[in-house]
């Protein structure tokens, strides 16, 4: 079964608005990732979030986790054209189906 | 430096011919990974090799499915008999070490198409 599983599966928003994607997971962790994908390219590690952390920032991102709701939120603000991509939370080798970002112009 | 590479790009080929898929981690990275991801969906991890220890064959999903490492670097990923549900993109990584502390490093894939 997935470990994490993102919600919402597919997003749009205006270009220079905030997306907020949340992702639950199923059992203990250490600490949860967040990855990038580009359509037609691998994977891009984000950022870590460990266990004992609350929120992790950076640049534009921003991280929460919750070990009691077992959930995590990535945030990106003044979202960019760039932006648009699919974003992955993953535990150690299980990863999430994702969520599918589309910042329009 | 360079990242991961995945070789073929894309592969073509036919229901039941064998195929054997690449991947070069970045140099000194002890674990790598492979992966399949399906359209639209996650990724399905397959196998998992760090350092010289057995690796973790727990997510091949059958018996036509086996991957080497040879000399702790590039790794074959090969497919015997392939299956139209083989159909996917195939996924390397690499981390520094292993664990779920170290940030993965993936290659572009390899996108196998059965006829």
């Amino acid at each position: 079964s997935q470990q994490g599983e993102e919600d919402p599966q597919a997003l749009s928003i205006q270009e220079g608005e905030n997306a907020t994607m949340n992702c639950s997971y199923k059992t203990s962790i250490n600490n949860l990732q967040w990855y990038r994908q580009n359509s037609g390219r691998g994977l891009v590690h984000l950022i870590l979030i460990r266990s004992n952390e609350r929120e992790k920032h950076s640049g534009r991102l921003r991280v929460t986790l919750d070990t009691s709701k077992k959930s995590s939120s990535l945030l990106i603000t003044a979202s960019r054209a760039a932006d648009t991509a699919s974003y992955f939370c993953a535990t150690g080798i299980i990863f999430g189906k994702g969520t599918r970002l589309h910042i329009l112009p | 430096g360079a990242g991961v590479s995945q070789s073929p790009s894309n592969k073509v080929t036919e229901k039941g011919k064998d195929v054997e898929l690449r991947c070069d981690p970045i140099s000194g990275h002890t674990a790598l990974y492979w992966y399949r991801q399906s359209l639209g969906q996650g990724l399905e991890f397959l196998i998992y090799f760090q350092g010289n220890s057995a690796p973790d064959k727990s997510g091949l999903p059958s018996d036509r499915f086996s991957a080497e490492r040879t000399g702790g670097s590039v790794s074959t990923l090969t497919i015997q008999r392939t299956q139209q549900e083989d159909s996917a993109v195939y996924l390397c990584a690499s981390s520094l070490a292993g664990g779920e502390i170290q940030p993965q490093h993936f290659g572009d894939g390899t996108r196998l198409s059965i006829l």
